[in-house]
């Protein structure tokens, strides 16, 4: 079974430009949380989708969106980045419920200039 | 909101010997727990999952779990060079959160 995939890997932006990243879940995963990983504060979490609907959201301002489809692929939006955006963005995927294990793709890796 | 403790370490073991991570959580009522190992650069890889008290082995893997002390644990035996990552242990929040602690950096020297 395939893996958790994210495009792009890597992305170059500056200040004030808005992006884009995608997920596909692993097959059948229904789950599909982002989270923001930088040296200085670790793994955060940024909201989970589920079947669609926003389930849960951490603590980000709302330039930080995201949105589910319904094959599960989601996407999340950052406008009017900001230096501090600068991180490892990582989604995961998790089963029919959402609260089993959850498998990260790869991440795509930001840098805002 | 749960908290999950880790030493950052670095924590430096000789190749063969075992190595031994630590995590503390906050929420007593926290049912399962989680070991994610990440490589520099990489995004977190799934070693063990544990939901019962005491051991649960896979291979040099092993994750002990105290609810009473609220503590989870990882013992690697053997330890190889190719171990030496981060090591992440993961509380589950409501709705699909997963609340990481800090990672402990492993080093395994030859």
């Amino acid at each position: 079974k395939a893996g958790v995939t994210q495009t792009p890997r890597y992305l170059i932006k500056t200040r004030g430009q808005q992006v884009t990243l995608s997920c596909s879940p692993i097959s059948g995963h229904r789950s599909v949380s982002w989270y923001q990983q930088t040296p200085g504060q670790g793994l955060q979490f940024l909201f989970e989708y589920f079947s669609e609907t926003q389930r849960n959201k951490g603590n980000f301002p709302g330039r930080f969106s995201g949105r589910q489809f319904s094959n599960s692929r989601s996407e999340m939006n950052v406008s009017t980045l900001e230096l501090g955006d600068s991180a490892l963005y990582l989604c995961a995927s998790s089963g029919w419920t959402g609260e089993e294990t959850q498998y990260f793709g790869p991440g795509t890796r930001l840098l805002v200039l | 909101q749960k908290e999950v403790e880790q030493n950052s370490g670095p924590l430096s073991v000789p190749e063969g010997a075992i190595a031994s991570l630590n995590c503390t959580y906050s929420d007593r009522v926290s049912q399962s727990f989680f070991w994610y190992r990440q490589y520099s650069g990489k995004s977190p890889e799934l070693i063990m999952s544990i939901y019962s008290n005491g051991d649960k082995e896979d291979g040099r893997f092993t994750a002990q779990l105290n609810k009473a002390s609220q503590y989870v644990s990882l013992l690697i035996r053997d330890s190889q060079p190719s171990d030496s990552a981060t090591y992440l242990c993961a509380v589950p929040n409501q709705g699909g959160k997963l609340i990481f602690g800090q990672g402990t950096e492993l080093s395994v020297k030859p």
